[in-house]
């Protein structure tokens, strides 16, 4: 079945840092890839997303790439802020509508001012 | 994008009783729906797909007696944990996905239940 490998966290980093999580997957035909983002106590909300290889999505400063080849949909941001404190899954989403989603560990990141 | 209205966002119960939770679409209609649990600073695990007028799918696992879910609607769909324990203390997320195609998926504010 799919399934999806996301860096380990907490990831601790001081405001301004470059972030980088990892994500690589494995799915049986060609999915969309996603980011989810969880702020503390609430649900989940759509961060970005691509649906087909070398797509770039970005939102909030934040982008990924859909990399076919390495299987791959690593989340990075330039600089990020003590706002971005969160936990981030990664998801591929099978394109038919009746198909879980398969989640990734999440990584939560803890941001310093 | 799509709303999912899940609700209530917050409850505290008591041993033994039952505790019904909400996951409507507000804007689409969704033939499946999905519910999840999270454990403290864990990831989504998947409890069940939801279809609209058909027996809810459970994952390995998940007790379907315990955790009764009735999609009656193509808007609606419910979870109803049965005679909880405070072992069933968790954040309970459901979630969508338009069947008009798209391949987002939409989800609920997500339920925190303690049982007490």
């Amino acid at each position: 079945g799919d399934s999806v490998t996301q860096m380990e966290g907490p990831v601790t980093l001081s405001e301004e840092a470059f972030l980088t999580i990892n994500c690589t997957y494995t799915a049986t035909g060609y999915p969309s890839l996603f980011w989810y983002v969880q702020y503390p106590g609430e649900g989940l909300q759509l961060l970005l997303k691509a649906t087909k290889a070398d797509d770039k999505g970005s939102n909030k400063g934040f982008e990924a790439t859909y990399r076919k080849e390495t299987t791959s949909f690593h989340l990075e941001k330039g600089s990020v802020q003590v706002s971005d404190s969160a936990v981030y899954f990664c998801a591929p989403i099978p394109n038919n509508a009746g198909n879980m989603l398969t989640f990734g560990g999440g990584t939560r990141l803890m941001v310093k001012p | 994008g799509a709303v999912v209205s899940q609700h209530p966002s917050r409850v505290i119960c008591k041993s033994g009783t039952s505790v019904k939770i909400e996951c409507r679409s507000l804007d689409f209609q969704a033939t499946t729906m999905f519910w999840y649990r999270q454990f403290p600073k864990k990831s989504l695990m998947l409890m069940a797909t939801s279809n609209e007028g058909s027996k809810a799918t459970y994952e390995q696992g998940v007790e379907k007696d315990k955790f009764l879910i009735n999609h009656a609607s193509l808007t609606l769909s419910t979870l109803t944990v049965t005679s909880a324990h405070p072992e069933d203390s968790s954040f309970y997320i459901c979630s969508a996905r338009w069947t008009g195609g798209e391949t987002e998926a939409f989800f609920g504010q997500g339920t925190r239940l303690t049982v007490v």
